[in-house]
């Protein structure tokens, strides 16, 4: 069993719709959760970070880490075709750097 | 753009052979990860280095090998390479040893091996 599931879709929306991608994990040693972004042939960039359970909004991006029941999720509102990559969640412990990543979810937003 | 250079940014070789992937961090990053990603395995962490030393170590076949010199780029050297090792690797640097989560990454390095 992988440390981090993450379904990879693909996942395909009309453009304003609601996206929520999840991802759940097995180590309860996690304390820091992040979504990365990964656009076609570029390196994963950081979209939100969460430490430990709550909710964080940035935009039209929502984060939220709920630490009892190992789920985190993502939500997009109004999605726009610039919204189409893929979204990585991504979880470390608390004494370390690396990152644990999920599978990635495939998002396409059609206008 | 991150601040990471990775280079070459494709390389395509046959079995047997051996690669060296060259990464330079963001200015003033001391810590270096390396990650492999393929289709079915996703990102998996590989390697990390700081100011020069590991700290700390994933998955990483015995065939592969990392250092990070004193000007803190890294090196990723991949070796007896199989059809199975073709994917796209990925460096990413951060300040610190144990940090807030932001990796910066670069933009890959594609190898296909024939």
């Amino acid at each position: 069993q992988k440390e981090v599931e993450q379904d990879p879709g693909p996942l395909s929306v009309p453009e304003g719709a609601i996206v929520s991608l999840n991802c759940t994990y097995s180590n309860s040693a996690f304390q820091y959760f992040m979504w990365y972004r990964q656009y076609s042939r570029k390196g994963p960039e950081l979209l939100m970070y969460t430490y430990s359970s709550g909710n964080k909004e940035d935009g039209r991006f929502t984060a939220q880490v709920d630490k009892s029941s190992k789920y985190i999720s993502l939500f997009i509102r109004d999605s726009q075709p610039s919204d189409s990559a893929t979204y990585l969640c991504a979880m470390r412990r608390s004494n370390t750097g690396k990152l644990i990543f999920g599978q990635g979810t495939t998002l396409q937003v059609k206008p | 753009d991150s601040g990471v250079t990775q280079t070459p940014k494709h390389l395509i070789t046959a079995t047997g052979q051996r690669v060296t992937l060259r990464c330079s961090p963001r200015s003033g990053d001391l810590s270096v990860y390396w990650y492999q990603q393929s289709l079915d395995q996703g990102l998996q962490f590989l390697i990390q280095y700081y100011n020069g030393e590991e700290r700390a170590k994933g998955n990483i076949l015995e065939r592969f090998s990392a250092q990070q010199f004193p000007d803190l780029h890294s090196e990723l050297n991949l070796s007896s390479l199989e059809l199975g090792d073709s994917a796209l690797y990925f460096c990413a640097s951060s300040a610190g040893v144990s940090n807030t989560g932001e990796l910066f990454f670069g933009e890959g390095s594609r190898l296909t091996v024939l």
